[in-house]
């Protein structure tokens, strides 16, 4: 079974303050993601990886960075938390692309952050 | 640009009645990856099933969904909802060869009661 797990699972931070989402896999799979769900949006990419020392942007970048230092582990940081940032945050991996898999992704448990 | 459009955002439904949430997309990949995936309380988002294959019907735990590229449509049907049905659901699109990240929908609530 495919496991991804997320730290801290629920995160209070001040407007200014640097957050730090964290997540770990033991699938063995090159990609990983950051996405945010918001009702109404759905799940929106902020960013991914490739593998180890790569990060890239997805479709709502701005106010986050990432980092890549290891296949397993994918961290999301905000370097000056703000209220819109209030969310929750899945980390997600995915198998290689092609064949039968189509890049199947694999979710954590969530991180629900509330900047005040 | 690529999206995912689910035109319902809550469906109401009494258990026994057959369920069909809509799913259209614009991509320009020539081979799309359609997934759906379903999201209980408090839970994380998982497979439910997915298909690169044109008029295939594809099937899992009582879904079943067909891709049909001409009309960009992978629409998710069930003959008979169940309260456990009871969820969250989304599309979403991928490239067969690329690798792509996943790009969502906005979902669509399912609320099934006796």
């Amino acid at each position: 079974e495919a496991a991804v797990t997320q730290s801290p699972r629920n995160k209070v931070a001040v407007t200014g303050g640097k957050v730090t989402l964290s997540c770990n896999q033991t699938n063995n799979h090159n990609n990983m993601y950051w996405y945010r769900q918001d009702t109404g949006h759905g799940l929106r990419l902020i960013h991914y990886s490739y593998g180890a020392g790569s990060t890239e942007k997805g479709d709502i970048p701005d106010g986050y960075k990432a980092s890549r230092p290891s296949q397993e582990n994918f961290s999301l940081i905000l370097e000056l938390a703000t209220p819109s940032q209030t969310s929750v945050y899945f980390c997600a991996s995915g198998d290689a692309p092609g064949g039968n898999s189509g890049n199947t992704l694999y979710f954590g448990e969530g991180s629900r952050l509330i900047v005040v | 640009g690529d999206s995912v459009t689910q035109t319902e955002g809550l469906v109401t439904l009494t258990e026994g009645l057959p369920v069909m949430l809509n799913c259209t997309y614009q991509t320009i990949y020539s081979n799309p990856f359609l997934f759906w995936y379903v999201q209980h309380l408090n839970e994380s988002p998982r497979l439910l099933l997915k298909s690169f294959t044109d008029n295939k019907r594809t099937e899992h735990q009582g879904f079943h969904a067909t891709l049909h590229k001409s009309s960009s449509s992978f629409h998710l049907q069930k003959s008979s909802a169940q309260l456990s049905d009871s969820a969250l659901y989304y599309c979403a699109l991928s490239d067969w060869q690329g690798g792509r990240a996943l790009i969502f929908g906005t979902g669509t609530t399912v609320s099934v009661s006796p």
